[in-house]
């Protein structure tokens, strides 16, 4: 079946700017992780659902950043006022449950001018 | 928290050749996966692996959870295996520790 897809693939904003990145989970899987790539972190956790709700929140690095997760599948992260320490490649996971093997989705990469 | 470090964190290999990357953890996990990310930036699960042994094709890998580490063998190595390799544990409620990872370039 159909992999984890993101969109957009690419995003190009301004400093200030709201973004919103968009997940597609594979179809049955109930856990869903969003991850942030940088040259300077490396790979690092940002929040995590388990069906439409959020255990886990604490990799959010600001205020600016939230999540949501609608009929326990599509995902959005939304960015407001973006900075330019937010670009970043963002990366969505999903697993069938709590524990088992995360997949990944292609990502979006992010850059902030 | 939990620390995750990979060694060594380049390797530069001979078309043919076979390599061990190591991934050493600080904590008990529930989870260890490894992954394979290509040039284009996708993740590939390679395994899920928090004890044991498994073998897929010319790719294996063992963790020993008491010993808090894990290995990842690349048997006759081909240029398609060039990347960047990840370990990540899972020490709380799903979500992934990422080591800093291990590039690998397989020269033909």
């Amino acid at each position: 079946g159909a992999g984890v897809s993101q969109s957009p693939s690419n995003k190009v904003t301004e400093k200030g700017k709201d973004v919103e990145l968009r997940c597609d989970p594979i179809s049955g899987h109930t856990a869903l992780y969003w991850y942030r790539q940088s040259l300077g972190q490396g790979l690092e956790f940002l929040i995590y659902f388990q069906g439409n709700s959020a255990p886990d929140k604490s990799g959010l690095p600001s205020d600016r950043f939230s999540a949501e997760r609608t009929g326990g599948s599509v995902s959005t992260l939304t960015i407001q006022r973006t900075q330019q320490e937010d670009s970043a490649v963002y990366l969505c996971a999903s697993s069938f449950g709590t524990w088992e093997t995360q997949y990944f989705g292609p990502g979006t990469r992010l850059l902030v001018l | 928290g939990i620390q995750v470090e990979q060694s060594p964190p380049d390797l530069i290999l001979q078309e043919g050749a076979n390599s061990t990357l190591r991934c050493n953890f600080s904590d008990s996990v529930n989870n260890l996966q490894w992954f394979h990310q290509n040039p284009w930036g996708q993740l590939i699960n390679l395994f899920y692996i928090p004890s044991g042994t498994k073998q897929n094709g010319r790719l294996s890998a063992t963790t020993v959870a008491t010993e808090r580490y894990s290995l990842l063998y690349i048997s006759s190595s081909q240029t398609t295996d060039s990347g960047v390799y990840f370990c990540a544990v899972d020490w709380s409620g799903g979500k992934l520790i990422f080591g800093q990872g291990t590039e690998l370039s397989v020269k033909p």
